[in-house]
Formats: C-alpha cells, sequence, structure tokens
C-alpha cells in the first residue's frame, strides 16, 4: 500500500504474555520511529531507526521492549511480559530523513 | 538534544473565532519544524511544516504558521476556527539527521 501500515490493529492480551507489534513503512523511507500514545496523552518516544541501525533507544521503557528493523522496510517492537501499564496505542512512522512524518493508524494494545 | 513546548495543554475558542497555538523549540541549529493534527479517534496528520524560506508557511485546512528565529517559535494560527477544527494538536522539531521530537501537545475545544 501507499501508507504506513500497523497490524494488528487491536491486541488483547493477559499480563504476562508477550506481544508483538508490526510497522510497515513507506517503501523507500530510510527513518521509521515508534512512539507509545497512552489515552489522552501525548507521544511518547521509544526508539528510532535509520535504515537497520537504531541510534536512539533511549526511550525504550524498560528491557521488556525491544525492536528491529529488517531490509530497510518492516519493523517488529516486543513487549515480553506484558503489564497493564503497557496497555496504549502504539504509533509507528517513517520519513525520508526530512523529519516530515507519516504515521500508521496505530496499534491499539489492552493489556487485561 | 532538541526540546519542544506547547505552554498550552486546553485551548477553548469559539467557532467562527481566531485561534493561535504556541510552540517554541530548542535546538541548536536550523531546525525543521511541523505541526500535526490527530482528531479523535485518528492517527496523526500533517498540517504544515517549515525547512527554510519564508517564514510564514501556509497548510491544509486553513493554518498557517511562522517560524520566528529570534524568539524559537513557530506557532500555529487560523482566522476563523471550524467545529472540525477540535482535536489535538502536536508541534514537532526535526534535526537535519531527520530525528523528530515532539511537544506534549494542546487540545482544542470549540465551542459552539
Amino acid at each position: 500500500g501507499a501508507g504506513v501500515s500497523q497490524s494488528p490493529s487491536n491486541k488483547v492480551t493477559e499480563k504476562g504474555k508477550d506481544v508483538e507489534l508490526r510497522c510497515d513503512p513507506i517503501s523507500g523511507h530510510t527513518a521509521l520511529y515508534w512512539y507509545r500514545q497512552r489515552l489522552g496523552q501525548g507521544l511518547e518516544f521509544l526508539i528510532y531507526f535509520q535504515g537497520n541501525s537504531a541510534p536512539d533507544k533511549s526511550g525504550l521503557p524498560s528491557d521488556r521492549f525491544s525492536a528491529e528493523r529488517t531490509g530497510e522496510s518492516v519493523s517488529t517492537l516486543t513487549i515480553q511480559r506484558t503489564q497493564q501499564e503497557d496497555s496504549a496505542v502504539y504509533l509507528c512512522a517513517s520519513s525520508w530523513n526530512t523529519g516530515e512524518l507519516f504515521f500508521g493508524e496505530g496499534s491499539r494494545l489492552t493489556v487485561l | 538534544a532538541q526540546s519542544v513546548t506547547q505552554p498550552d495543554i486546553h485551548i477553548t475558542v469559539s467557532e467562527g473565532a481566531s485561534l493561535e497555538l504556541r510552540c517554541n523549540y530548542s535546538y541548536g541549529a536550523t531546525p525543521y519544524l511541523f505541526w500535526y493534527v490527530q482528531s479523535p479517534g485518528q492517527g496523526l496528520q500533517l498540517l504544515l511544516k517549515y525547512f527554510s524560506g519564508d517564514t510564514l508557511v501556509q497548510g491544509i485546512k486553513g493554518f498557517e504558521a511562522e517560524f520566528k528565529r529570534s524568539q524559537s517559535s513557530f506557532n500555529l494560527r487560523k482566522p476563523s476556527v471550524h467545529w472540525s477544527d477540535a482535536a489535538e494538536y502536536f508541534c514537532a522539531v526535526a534535526t537535519n539527521a531527520g530525528k523528530s521530537t515532539f511537544g506534549d501537545g494542546t487540545t482544542l475545544t470549540v465551542k459552539p
């Protein structure tokens, strides 16, 4: 497709389970970002990729969170041993390095 | 490191009134500046951007913003607000390496 695609759009999981969230960026975009948005809150930066490298992982809240990007394309955000405070919308965005971000619709995670 | 401050958490204006949302940034070099809008239940959409040149930039939906280097500001304006403008507005700054940092957002409520 022409836009940023995220899957799943909704995920309900039980506390302690692992989840994987996927992001397909716009083809050719070199930069890819993950943000978290809790209900009624702003965007919380998680991690930023340039190509397949992550020069800035400073926003990952704990070692339960990890992300990778392969083929300078698809990225996966993994949350291990989910906690209720992980419930949020996880937004992915991609860019040509101009800083203009194109956002996906987000993956809404609910941890019961 | 760059940072963005949106001093107003919540603004209420009457329909038809003018609007100004404030944004101040901190960055050592010439910034790339953006405003995004997030309507209820929607993804983030770019309203307008500043890279260089004319300091008054026009965006979609009748919005404009002015870059003032001396004040490190990039305030968003609209002459006449419509009820459909009710949304969350985010200011962002990007470095020439592409990393984007967002403000905490301003929620706009439009009174009939």
